[in-house]
């Protein structure tokens, strides 16, 4: 039982290239989430899907994609890299989201550096 | 929009002292808090969460609720220089299914 598994866990990128990270959970995990963290900003969440074929906009979605693939995968699509999505990002998920006690998941992040 | 906030810090403590940290929200819907442990270079891991008014124990952590002020706190007994890390406060407010909103974090350093 691996969890929430990240790919790539480090990529460095030039301003203007295109990317997706991958996210995969392995737990029958309803809902789906991608965060970015950066130095005293905490985690800012960027998009989550509630339910497979379901996507909503977070707090920070400029500049970004996402596809719910299925219900264990769920990617995020840099189209055009800039140095400000420099950022480690995480994917999570839940078994339900807005449920009162269910715990959030995180994978191991994937370091991302935009030059 | 809702949030939650926490002192940065750092909060520094004394190996076997009692750390203790705060979390204030804004949305008085909210229903259940979360306490988030990261270590430098790691992903969050959820070490407690609590859903009614008072305290809760597991361990050495302690987590304490005060809906009517809008405060969470985590104390943690016996610190060990282990439990340096950053701890995340989360809340879900489980009114219209949205995400959990997470605080800057406050970071711990417990000194040998």
């Amino acid at each position: 039982n691996a969890g929430v598994t990240q790919t790539p866990k480090f990529q460095v990128l030039k301003t203007g290239q295109s990317m997706t990270l991958q996210c995969a959970q392995d737990m029958n995990h309803n809902s789906m989430y991608w965060y970015r963290q950066d130095p005293g900003m905490g985690l800012r969440l960027i998009y989550y899907s509630a339910s497979e074929g379901t996507t909503d906009k977070g707090e920070v979605p400029n500049g970004y994609n996402v596809s719910r693939l299925n219900k264990r995968e769920f990617s995020l699509r840099l189209e055009s890299a800039a140095p400000s999505q420099t950022s480690v990002y995480f994917c999570a998920s839940s078994e339900r989201l807005g449920a009162s006690s269910y715990e959030q998941y995180f994978g191991p992040g994937t370091r991302l550096t935009v030059t | 929009q809702k949030e939650v906030e926490q002192n940065s810090g750092p909060l520094s403590v004394p190996e076997g002292a009692i750390a203790s940290l705060n979390c204030t929200y804004s949305d008085r819907g909210s229903q259940s808090f979360f306490w988030y442990r990261q270590y430098s270079g790691k992903s969050p891991e959820l070490i407690m969460f609590i859903y009614s008014n008072g305290d809760k124990e597991d361990g050495r952590f302690t987590a304490q609720l005060n809906k009517a002020s809008q405060y969470v706190s985590l104390l943690i007994r016996d610190s060990q220089p282990s439990d340096s890390a950053t701890y995340l406060c989360a809340v879900n407010t489980n009114s219209g299914n949205t995400p959990l909103v997470f605080g800057k974090g406050t970071r711990l350093s417990v000194i040998a």
